[in-house]
């Protein structure tokens, strides 16, 4: 039972290139979530799931993407890269409304330059 | 609207000594709070919930609604504990406990 995992852990990225975070749980979890962590502002939320085929936006969602096709998965994209966007990318997963204790993956680094 | 504050970022204490990290918030209707904790290394995971009103690591969190706090407090701490300390909030309305509105954290560190 490997929990909540993200790829890729670390990355490095130029102004305007993209690409895709990804999270993936074997939890059977219906909610999925992805934060950002940033020194001083602690950890902000940025789009969430509360299903399969379901998005919400959080806190901070510009500049990002989601999708949730599968149950298991919740991807995150960045278009265009902006050095605002450097920070660590946390997923977090629960089991559903009610249940508030959010499962959380290793972080992910990026760096845009 | 939902808000957490943490008005300390660092708190940084003897082996020992007593702990309180604070956390008050604001939200309009009855709060679900919580403590997650983030050791060095590892990801953030759970430490308590107020709903729980239990003692975890000899940590314990009382949810005061008339002052809208939830400090967390030990009694003697331990070099273990010294780690990243966030409080958190759901709110019951709908919509809203599908979210955790998290503070901005606070460094906990024990020196021997």
């Amino acid at each position: 039972n490997a929990g909540v995992t993200q790829t890729p852990k670390f990355r490095v990225l130029k102004t305007g290139q993209s690409m895709t975070l990804l999270c993936a749980q074997d939890m059977n979890h219906e909610y999925m979530y992805w934060y950002r962590q940033d020194p001083g502002m602690g950890l902000r939320l940025i789009h969430y799931s509360v299903g399969e085929g379901t998005t919400a936006k959080g806190e901070v969602p510009d500049g990002y993407n989601v999708s949730r096709l599968k149950k298991q998965n919740f991807l995150l994209g960045l278009e265009s890269a902006a050095p605002s966007q450097t920070s660590v990318y946390f997923c977090a997963s629960t089991s559903g409304r009610g249940a508030y204790e959010q499962y959380f993956g290793p972080g992910t680094r990026l760096t845009v330059t | 609207a939902q808000r957490v504050t943490q008005p300390e970022k660092l708190l940084s204490v003897f082996k020992g000594a007593p702990v309180e990290l604070k956390c008050n918030y604001s939200y309009s209707g009855s709060p679900e709070l919580f403590w997650y904790v983030q050791y060095s290394r590892q990801r953030l995971q759970l430490l308590l919930r107020h709903i729980s009103r239990e003692s975890i690591k000899g940590f314990t969190a009382d949810l005061n609604k008339g002052e809208t706090s939830f400090h967390l407090k030990k009694p003697f701490a331990q070099e273990e504990d010294s780690a990243m300390y966030y409080c958190a909030l759901s709110g019951q309305a709908a919509g809203a406990n599908s979210k955790l509105t998290f503070g901005k954290g606070i460094t906990l560190s024990v020196r021997p």
